[in-house]
Order: C-alpha cells, then structure tokens, then sequence
C-alpha cells in the first residue's frame, strides 16, 4: 500500500530552528512537496523536490533522500505566523498526489 | 503562480437541498481537477478526479450520485453535493493541476465551507 508518515503536532520557539520529518512508501516516485496550511485555508505550495539533495528557498529549506524514502522540511528564524499545518505529498508513478496527515507546528513566544 | 478560485467560500445550506461549489482556474488550463473534503484536525482526503471533457473518476467510499462532478472546459469544473445532510458538511477544496506540462505543483482553490442544517 501508499503510505505517508508525518509527526502529527510538533512545539518550537519563535527565533529558533524545527525540522519536520516525512517518511514515504508509495507505488513510485515522481518528487515530493511541501504545502503549508493556516487553519480553514487552503494549503500553500513550499517546495518540491525530486533529485536528492538541499533545496533552499529563504527561510524555508527541503531534503530529499530518494534512497530512504525520506524527506525533511526545515524552518529557520521562526516567525509566530508560521504556525500552521504542514502538509508532505508525494507524486506516485500515475503523477496521483498521496497526501500525508500534516504537521501542525505550534510556534511559543 | 497561477491563481485557482473556489466560489462560493462558505455556504450554509438545509438538510436536502443540493449544493454547487465552482472551482475555476483562471491563467492556465487545467487538464486535471481534483476535488478534496477534510475534516477538522485531519488532512485532504481525495474525493475525486476530474479531466476535462470525460467522467470523473471517484476514489473508493465516494458516491458519484451523490458528489456530482463536472469538468465542462479546461477552466471551470463543478461539484455539485446533492440532497446535502449534515454529515455532509466539511471543507471542501479544489485543486487543479496542467499535467499536460509535465510535473506541476497542484494549485487550490481558497476551498468551501459547507455546514448543513
């Protein structure tokens, strides 16, 4: 079966740094994104990654490591408005999304 | 990036009437829209398929009778909640993506708030 695994709530402190983890099994592989959704909103394009490796993107950076089946979203200076859900897709071999049950971050002054 | 827009945001509706949500892509065409439902504290649960100008494709535990999907032109496709009950009521979101370009990131719409009474 499809499987994706996020921790499902995760507690940082405004200025600092958070990881947040995804593992995934799917029916192939065509990249993985990263989408972030404020409570009754729609989620927000982050990232996508499809080749192992760092993407940087400001504040925001992903990893991807194909081999582990792995991905990471990591947040720096962490500002209160970043508290949201994070959500981790991935794209399997029909280009169908297969969504993760997201991460809601709780930003601490 | 490109601009998907869901209409109407929120609607409150009596227990057997039905519901149209539009969802319509507005600077690109949308080979493929999806339509999502979640529910508080959980994540989008895939409802259905749709490619323009053929039969939505509806994931399993979906009734096609009752969610209603139309995917008319490239740029407009509907969900129709027929004979709404209150545990029909959710948050209901599009998407749409132009797979006909290759790997694209999925653009939502700003989703439906759905309360049935």
């Amino acid at each position: 079966g499809q499987n994706i695994d996020q921790p499902t709530e995760m507690t940082a402190t405004e200025g600092a740094i958070v990881q947040i983890n995804c593992t995934y099994q799917t029916s192939g592989f065509n990249g993985l994104f990263w989408y972030q959704q404020h409570a009754g909103e729609a989620p927000t394009f982050l990232s996508y990654n499809v080749l192992d490796g760092l993407e940087e993107k400001g504040r925001f950076s992903s990893f991807l490591s194909r081999s582990k089946g792995y991905s990471y979203l990591l947040l720096k200076e962490l500002q209160m408005k970043d508290s949201a859900s994070y959500l981790c897709a991935v794209q399997d071999s029909n280009y169908q999304l297969i969504w993760g049950a997201g991460t809601k971050l709780i930003i601490k002054p | 990036g490109a601009v998907v827009s869901q209409h109407p945001s929120w609607v409150i509706c009596k227990s057997g009437t039905s519901v149209k949500i539009e969802c319509r892509s507005l600077d690109f065409q949308a080979t493929t829209m999806f339509w999502y439902r979640q529910f508080p504290k959980q994540s989008l649960m895939l409802m259905a398929t749709s490619n323009e100008g053929s039969k939505a494709t509806y994931e399993q535990g979906v009734e096609k009778d009752k969610f209603l999907i139309n995917h008319a032109s490239l740029t407009l496709s509907t969900l129709t909640v027929t004979s709404a009950h209150p545990e029909d009521s959710s948050f209901y979101i599009c998407s749409a993506r132009d797979l006909d370009r290759g790997v694209t990131e999925a653009f939502f719409g700003q989703g439906t708030r759905l309360t049935v009474v």
